[in-house]
Order: structure tokens, then C-alpha cells, then sequence
């Protein structure tokens, strides 16, 4: 199947510092890039929707300037969380659209757990 | 707005007993989805269904799209502890997929 990788998996950094996260398809060229954000026991949150070569479209409520997007290519999209605080503390994923199978399934990365201390 | 309701939260089964969660939502879904997440893991899709009164099995498992697609049901017989996680129902709204509140499965041996 499909496969979506996300790095890294864990990352801590102090309040006010900037953090990359990464999402490649590894193995199929993803045409639509989804980040959800997840709180312990809670459901995932659509952050934003990313489109290779275009501008992500936000969910309503998540700060655009805050949280960076990029989709530079069809196995690629990061996420950067700038200036990071501790209430920005979650686990962030990644899912991807495009893959062989049917143009409905969303293949999700491993995740990505930022601790801001 | 559209609101769907996934139910119950939390479900702790001994091994072997049945589990089934539920999503009803007040208004028709053009489909719905079912995801599981193992503890400290990522959602894995499961299935899609489609069309309205839709039965679906893979192994223990049977999912259910209602008659008039407001309703979607998981059911899982003789539960294992392999069961445990998160099953999250998901519906497509434009290009997006919104998820439920998910159930959390704990099974005993």
C-alpha cells in the first residue's frame, strides 16, 4: 500500500523557536496534502488542505502565518510552527491523497509529537 | 451545520465479547468513512461506504451505512486484543475529510 513518512517523530523545543515538520509519499505522487492536529484522547483537527505548486487553504480558526505550509512537490509538504509556545504542543499528522488506490482513501503519516517547553 | 455524533465514547469489552460504535448525523453524508488508530499510532483507513443500506464485512468486522445515510455503524465479533485503539468514523465534505470523536476500545483477556 501506499506509504507516507513524516520527520520527526518527536521534537522538543523552547518556547519561541521555529519547528519543521516534514511529509514525503513515498512511494506514489500525492496531488492533495492534508496536516491534522491532535490532542491526547481527542479526534484530529483538519488544520489546513495543501495542493502541490499552490497556496494551502486553511481551516477556519488556524493562524496562517503560525503555521507555515508548503507543498513544494508531489511527495512533499512541510509544516512549520513558528514561534512556538507550549499551548502548541500536540501531535501533528500528515495524510496524503493520490496513491494507488481509490482517490478517496487518505494514507496518514506516523505523526509528529512537538513538546514547546 | 452538519453535526455527527459518534458513540460511545470509551467501551471496555472482556476478550471475545462484541463491540459496535456509531455515528449518527443529523443531516445525509454522501459517504462515510472508518478509520483505527492503535494507541501511540496513526489512522488507518478501513473502509468506505457509499450507497444507502450498504453492508460491508472484512473478517470480524461489518460496517453498516444506514438507509438514509445518516446512520453508520462498526461492529466488531468476538473482540481480540489486537482490537484495541481508536475507530474514528470520517465523511467527505468538498475536498476535506472531517472525523468524529472517535471510541476508544479497551479489551480485556
Amino acid at each position: 500500500g501506499a506509504v507516507v513518512s513524516q520527520h520527526p517523530s518527536r521534537v522538543i523545543c523552547k518556547s519561541g523557536t521555529s519547528v519543521k515538520i516534514e511529509c514525503r509519499s513515498l512511494d506514489f505522487q500525492a496531488t492533495t496534502m492534508f496536516w491534522y492536529r491532535q490532542f491526547p484522547k481527542q479526534s484530529l483537527m483538519l488544520m489546513a488542505t495543501s495542493n502541490e505548486g499552490s497556496k494551502a487553504t486553511y481551516e477556519q480558526g488556524v493562524e496562517k502565518d503560525k503555521f507555515l505550509i508548503n507543498h513544494a512537490s508531489l511527495t512533499l509538504s512541510t509544516l512549520t510552527v513558528t514561534s512556538a509556545h507550549p499551548e502548541d504542543s500536540s501531535f501533528y499528522i500528515c495524510s496524503a491523497r493520490g496513491g494507488g488506490g481509490h482517490s478517496y482513501e487518505q494514507y496518514f503519516g506516523p505523526g509528529t509529537r512537538l513538546t514547546v517547553t | 451545520g452538519q453535526q455527527v455524533m459518534q458513540i460511545p465514547q470509551y467501551q471496555h469489552v472482556q476478550e471475545g465479547e462484541d463491540f459496535t460504535t456509531y455515528c449518527n448525523s443529523s443531516t445525509t453524508l454522501s459517504n462515510i468513512q472508518w478509520y483505527k488508530q492503535r494507541p501511540g499510532g496513526h489512522p488507518v483507513f478501513l473502509i468506505q461506504l457509499v450507497k444507502s443500506g450498504e453492508v460491508k464485512k472484512q473478517k470480524r468486522l461489518t460496517f453498516q451505512f444506514g438507509e438514509a445515510k445518516k446512520n453508520s455503524s462498526l461492529h466488531i465479533t468476538a473482540t481480540q486484543t489486537t482490537d484495541v485503539g481508536t475507530y474514528f468514523c470520517a465523511w467527505g465534505d468538498g475536498n476535506k475529510l472531517v472525523f468524529g470523536a472517535g471510541t476508544i476500545l479497551r479489551v480485556k483477556s
